[in-house]
């Protein structure tokens, strides 16, 4: 299977805890983005990295949360001190930037590590 | 501040029939949109795209219509099939760096 894989796919874990999640992209692809769906919305945009380097991270992302992609290939993303409101979809997607330095190309995603804080 | 919005969250159709699902963006920017489908247990699958340089984009039974003026964007899938039933969402982008999502309708194509 040559598609974006995440890991666990489901976590259960007690409020305050810490919680890391694991995105292994397509292997030739230079671009990883995080984003967070909850129920009823759509993926919203937490980070992404190009090779390593973690190039745009938003607003909405807390000091509780980091990411790492230390070999430009797969990506963690720790959440520490979990909070009940953490509680969601947590999606990975690659996306191959281009040669004239311009990505629109599509992002393939991974199916998501479900969390739920209790 | 939704700069992305679907606001048919769900959209029923008969097999054979024309489906359009709808979007609307805020950001004049916006240089590249994107609609993706979704099933249940699964990430999102892209499934077409359009350059704001263009009107219209075609791929088999999916089109993708722009109005820049109108800043709206629609999805028209004909003829419509039982296996296009999916959450559909919208995306827009601005280089290409982040990407903003619509809260997705769900469309259910009745046998």
């Amino acid at each position: 299977d040559t598609g974006v894989s995440q890991n666990p796919r489901h976590k259960i874990t007690k409020r305050g805890q810490n919680v890391t999640f694991r995105c292994d992209p397509i292997s030739e692809h230079n671009r990883l983005y995080w984003y967070r769906q909850t129920l009823g919305q759509g993926p919203e945009f937490l980070t992404y990295f190009q090779n390593e380097a973690q190039l745009e991270k938003s607003r909405l992302l807390s000091d509780r949360f980091s990411a790492e992609r230390p070999k430009g290939s797969f990506s963690t993303l720790e959440i520490q001190r979990t909070e009940q409101g953490d509680s969601a979809m947590y999606l990975c997607a690659s996306s191959l930037l281009g040669d004239e330095g311009r990505t629109y190309n599509e992002q393939f995603f991974g199916p998501g590590t479900r969390l739920t804080v209790l | 501040d939704q700069q992305v919005k679907q606001n048919s969250p769900s959209l029923s159709v008969q097999e054979g029939r024309i489906s359009i699902l709808n979007c609307d963006y805020t950001n004049s920017m916006f240089d590249y949109f994107l609609w993706y489908k979704k099933y249940p247990a699964e990430g999102p699958t892209f499934l077409i795209s359009i350059s704001s340089i263009k009107d219209k984009n075609e791929d088999g039974r999916f089109t993708v219509f722009l109005n820049k003026s109108a800043k709206h964007l629609s999805l028209h899938i004909v003829p419509s099939q039982p296996g296009d039933s999916a959450v559909y969402f919208c995306a827009a982008t601005l280089t290409g760096n982040q990407f903003y999502f619509g809260t997705g309708t769900s469309l259910t194509v009745i046998p």
